[in-house]
């Protein structure tokens, strides 16, 4: 079994500041991690994955998450936020890779990101 | 850049009509999605199609019937729709049955009233 818990329902910064969303998964396996974005009336996009290799991982937009094995966590972070980053942002985990677990995407409940200016 | 297409962007309907959902990507996907995200933004997975094969079917009431004509496209029919099916319907898909990298269209908004 498997699960994201998102512990901030909403987030609210200001433009220019930091950003760090927060995401702690449970996986019996070792877990494929994504950051999804969900902009107004819009479907989600991918911001970044991560597979193995290099706990930290680059995505679009100057996003990056960092994997941590021991704390369960894949936190995502941006250095200077801008007001077209506001959205809803899901993390989601799936199994690793066992030929053909993929619609074992199981999402979090996703993080209302408002940036102010 | 889209290429995930959804019809209708919303509909409002009665309790125990009928609606269909349409989905169309244009990526050369081998897999579709249905999932249903509800007001309070929380994601199901309903339905999975890998080349117009029905190969995950969730926990879903009957009156929910997908139907895939070719591989790149996925229909949705809510066979008599009831209040609590009020949600977006986000169709996605993905290069093959083992990625997990899902492309998304904009979603079906229905309200039942």
């Amino acid at each position: 079994a498997q699960s994201v818990t998102q512990p901030d329902a909403r987030v609210t910064v200001s433009e220019g500041a930091s950003l760090q969303l927060r995401c702690k998964y449970s996986s019996s396996v070792t877990p494929y991690l994504f950051w999804y974005v969900q902009y107004p009336r819009q479907g989600l996009q991918l911001l970044l994955k991560y597979y193995s290799g290099d706990p930290v991982v680059q995505g679009v937009n100057g996003f990056e998450a960092e994997f941590s094995k021991s704390n369960s966590s894949f936190h995502l972070r941006k250095a200077s936020v801008h007001w077209s980053d506001s959205a809803v942002y899901f993390c989601a985990v799936s199994r690793g890779w066992s030929g053909g677990s993929n619609y074992k995407l199981t999402f979090g409940k996703g993080t209302l990101l408002t940036v102010t200016p | 850049e889209t290429a995930v297409f959804q019809t209708p962007n919303y509909h409002v309907t009665q309790v125990g009509n009928e609606v269909s959902f349409n989905c169309k990507q244009t990526l050369g996907h081998d897999t579709m999605y249905w999932y249903k995200q509800d007001s309070k933004k929380l994601l199901k997975i309903m339905f999975s199609y890998n080349n117009k094969q029905l190969i995950v079917n969730e926990t879903v009431p009957r009156r929910f019937s997908p139907q895939s004509s070719d591989k790149a496209h996925l229909n949705l029919r809510i066979k008599s729709v009831e209040p609590e099916d009020s949600a977006v319907y986000l169709c996605a898909s993905s290069l093959d049955w083992g990625q997990n990298t899902l492309y998304f269209g904009a979603g079906t908004r229905l309200s039942v009233l």
